[in-house]
C-alpha cells in the first residue's frame, strides 16, 4: 500500500524558515517524480514544486521561486521542502504527492498534508 | 502561465442527475489534463488523466473529454458519495503546473 506521510509543519513567524518532510513507502520511491501541492484554508489547490526521480529536473511555482527548495533522498525514501523567507500567504496545508507512471505530473497518491501557519 | 477556468464554480444537483463540469485553458494544452475529486478534510483523488482516461478503480460513471483548450468532466448518474469539489489540472507547460479554481458540487 502506498503511503505518504508529511511532517514538519507548524506555526512560524514571517521571514523565518521551515523544512517539510515526506516519508514514502509501498512503492519504489526512486522510480517516480514527486511533488508538493498546497491548499490555503478554504481555497483551491496550488502546485508548489516538483522533482524528477533522479533530481535532474526540478520546477517551482513562480510564487515560491527563489525562496523554496525541493530535494529528495532516495536512500531514505524521503522528499523535502525547505521553505525560507516565509510569508503570510504561504499559510496552507502542504501535501506531498507522487507522480504517476503515466506522466510525471499526474498525482496518483497524496499524503494527508502538514499545516504551515505563517503569523507573528 | 497557462490558466485554467472551471465552470460553474458551484453546482447543485440531485442523486441520479447527469452533471457536466467544464475546464477551459488559456492556451492549447493538447490532452495533458487531469481531473481530481476532493472531499472535505481529505486529500484530492485522481479521477481522469490524459483528458479522457479513467484512473484505475474509479467508477465508470465518471468520464472526461476534450483536447486543446476545452475539456469536460461528466458524471453520468450522481451518487451520494460524488458530492465533493472537483479540480482540473494541466501539465502541458511542465514544470509549470496549474489547477483550475475548483467546482463545488452540492446536494440539491
Amino acid at each position: 500500500e502506498v503511503q505518504l506521510v508529511e511532517s514538519g509543519g507548524g506555526l512560524v513567524q514571517p521571514g523565518r524558515s521551515l523544512r517539510l518532510s515526506c516519508a514514502a513507502s509501498g512503492f519504489t520511491f526512486d522510480d517516480y517524480a514527486m511533488h508538493w501541492v498546497r491548499q490555503a484554508p478554504g481555497k483551491g489547490l496550488e502546485w508548489v514544486s516538483g522533482i524528477s526521480w533522479n533530481s535532474g529536473s526540478i520546477g517551482y511555482a513562480d510564487s515560491v521561486k527563489g525562496r523554496f527548495t525541493i530535494s529528495r533522498d532516495n536512500a531514505k525514501n524521503s522528499l523535502y521542502l525547505q521553505m525560507n523567507s516565509l510569508r503570510a500567504e504561504d499559510t496552507a496545508l502542504y501535501y506531498c504527492a507522487k507522480g504517476s507512471m503515466i506522466a510525471v505530473a499526474y498525482f496518483d497518491y497524496w499524503g494527508q498534508g502538514t499545516l504551515v501557519t505563517v503569523s507573528s | 502561465a497557462i490558466q485554467l477556468t472551471q465552470s460553474p464554480s458551484s453546482l447543485s444537483a440531485s442523486v441520479g442527475d447527469r452533471v457536466t463540469i467544464t475546464c477551459r485553458a488559456s492556451q492549447g494544452i493538447s490532452s495533458a489534463l487531469a481531473w481530481y475529486q476532493q472531499k472535505p478534510g481529505k486529500a484530492p483523488k485522481l479521477l481522469i488523466y490524459d483528458a479522457s482516461s479513467l484512473e484505475s478503480g474509479v467508477p465508470s460513471r465518471f468520464s472526461g473529454s476534450g483536447s486543446g483548450t476545452d475539456f469536460t468532466l461528466t458524471i453520468s448518474s450522481l451518487q451520494p458519495e460524488d458530492f465533493a469539489t472537483y479540480y482540473c489540472q494541466q501539465f502541458n507547460s511542465y514544470p509549470q503546473i496549474t489547477f483550475g479554481q475548483g467546482t463545488r458540487l452540492e446536494i440539491k
